[in-house]
C-alpha cells in the first residue's frame, strides 16, 4: 500500500483556515486521496476525497497538487468541534482503508 | 438512519474469559468492517465481510479471535480466551458497497484485567 506522511500535530484559532498537508510521493495513478477524522471518543467519520481535482464540500475542500505527490485539506474556518485526528489515506479501487498516525489538529478559542 | 450501533459500549473482563462484542451495521449496507484501535499500534483492519462473507481476515491476531456475519444485520466478534494485550477500542463500520465510504460505529472499549 502507497504510505502517506503528516505532521503528528498542528495548532489553530476558532475561526481561522486551517491547511492539514499531506505527501503521498509513491501515489499510483488509481489512488483516491481519502480524508478521515476522528473526534474524541469517537470513531472515524469520512471528511472528503479525490482523484486529481480539487474537491470541496459542506466540510472541507481538497486541494491535490498537479503531479499528486501531495494534498491538502483546507478547514475553512476552524471551530473547536474540528478539534481531531484528520488521517489522509490513500485507496485504490479495493476495500481497504489502511489507518496511519494522522495528524493531531488542536483549535484553541 | 440510527447509524452503526456496536454493543456493548464498555467492556471489563479478566484474562480467560470469553469476550463477544456486537455489531449492527446501518441497514441496507453490504459490508462490514472490523477494526481495533490501541495507542501503540493505531487503527488497525482485523476482517471485513461484503454479503455475509468473510473476505479477508488476514488482519485477526490469532485463532483466539474469530467473527460471524450470521446475517445482513448482526455480525460478532469473540475473543477466546481474552488476554490483557487484547484491551483496545474496537470499532465496526460498514458501507454500501466494498469501495465505498465506510460509517463507524461508536466503539467497543474493552479492557482485560
Amino acid at each position: 500500500d502507497a504510505k502517506t506522511t503528516q505532521p503528528n500535530s498542528m495548532e489553530s484559532n476558532e475561526e481561522e483556515p486551517v491547511h492539514l498537508p499531506c505527501n503521498h510521493s509513491t501515489i499510483s495513478g488509481t489512488d483516491y486521496i481519502h480524508w478521515y477524522r476522528q473526534l474524541p471518543s469517537q470513531g472515524p467519520e469520512y471528511v472528503i476525497h479525490g482523484l486529481t481535482s480539487n474537491v470541496n464540500n459542506r466540510m472541507a475542500s481538497l486541494a491535490i497538487a498537479e503531479d499528486r505527490k501531495s494534498s491538502t485539506l483546507i478547514l475553512h474556518r476552524a471551530t473547536l468541534r474540528d478539534a481531531a485526528v484528520y488521517y489522509c489515506i490513500l485507496r485504490d479501487n479495493t476495500d481497504k482503508l489502511i489507518f496511519g498516525t494522522g495528524t493531531r489538529l488542536q483549535v484553541f478559542p | 438512519d440510527a447509524g452503526v450501533i456496536q454493543s456493548p459500549r464498555h467492556e471489563v473482563t479478566e484474562m480467560g474469559q470469553e469476550v463477544t462484542l456486537r455489531c449492527k451495521p446501518i441497514s441496507g449496507h453490504n459490508s462490514l468492517f472490523w477494526y481495533r484501535q490501541t495507542m501503540m499500534r493505531g487503527l488497525e483492519l482485523l476482517i471485513y465481510f461484503n454479503n455475509n462473507v468473510p473476505i479477508d481476515d488476514s488482519g485477526m491476531p490469532e485463532d483466539r479471535f474469530s467473527a460471524k456475519m450470521p446475517n445482513a444485520s448482526f455480525s460478532t466478534l469473540k475473543i477466546q480466551p481474552s488476554e490483557p494485550r487484547d484491551s483496545a477500542v474496537y470499532f465496526c463500520a460498514s458501507s454500501s458497497q466494498r469501495t465505498d465510504t465506510q460509517y463507524f460505529g461508536p466503539g467497543t472499549r474493552l479492557t482485560v484485567l
